[in-house]
């Protein structure tokens, strides 16, 4: 088990560009989430998925926006035209679908857009 | 619709103190129950959970109870100790909401 991985760490950006973030979950996991987190606040749900399937995003995610898992494995969130406001931790968890809902989350990457 | 509501922090306490951290929520129906903790620089990890009413939930020394009646998942601990310095954040799983982390600080 080499738990949930996420890529990169940490990224600096200027406002305006777009960036990707991925995410490697725990593999026997077909369940994926994304949250974000500002200091200070709990993780604010973004979206999941089973599997490939995109069954729930949060009315947080705006146009610019947007999640993939395209083959039920890694996933990718982009935000395009970034605002100072994307600042934050985003965080990828994964868990079993039809257990008892625990999460495994990985270490987040730090978007800073100057 | 739904919610959680956790103390707010920082909570300090001197280490061997008693901690109680309050969360409540509300849900549809009666999700399992976790509690969440985040130690400086690192990710979110599971201290623990509990399934149904009634259940405890413990690890570490850590220990919170289902409570249906009142839907809360009060985390406490008998004696805390300098390690034990991070936030904790509970969640109900079927609402996919954390509450706002409330922060520990465990002075010698």
């Amino acid at each position: 088990d080499t738990g949930v991985s996420q890529d990169p760490r940490h990224k600096i950006t200027k406002r305006g560009q777009n960036v990707t973030f991925r995410c490697d979950p725990i593999s026997e996991h077909n369940r994926l989430y994304w949250y974000r987190q500002t200091l200070g606040q709990g993780p604010e749900f973004l979206t999941y998925f089973q599997n490939e399937a995109q069954l729930e995003k949060s009315r947080l995610l705006s146009d610019r926006f947007s999640a993939e898992r395209p083959k039920g494995s890694f996933s990718t969130l982009e935000i395009q035209r970034t605002e100072q406001g994307d600042s934050a931790m985003y965080l990828c968890a994964s868990g079993k679908g039809g257990g008892t809902g625990e999460l495994f989350f990985g270490e987040g990457s730090r978007l800073t857009v100057l | 619709g739904d919610s959680v509501t956790q103390m707010e922090g920082p909570v300090t306490l001197s280490e061997e103190a008693f901690l109680t951290i309050n969360c409540t929520y509300t849900a549809t129906g009666y999700p399992s129950l976790f509690w969440y903790v985040q130690y400086p620089g690192e990710g979110l990890q599971l201290l623990l959970k509990a399934t149904k009413a009634d259940d405890k939930g413990s690890n570490k020394g850590f220990e919170a109870t289902y409570r249906k009646e009142t839907t809360s998942f009060h985390l406490e601990k008998g004696s805390v100790q300098v390690s034990d310095s991070a936030v904790y954040f509970c969640a109900p799983y079927s609402t996919l909401t954390f509450g706002k982390g409330t922060m520990l600080l465990v002075s010698p």
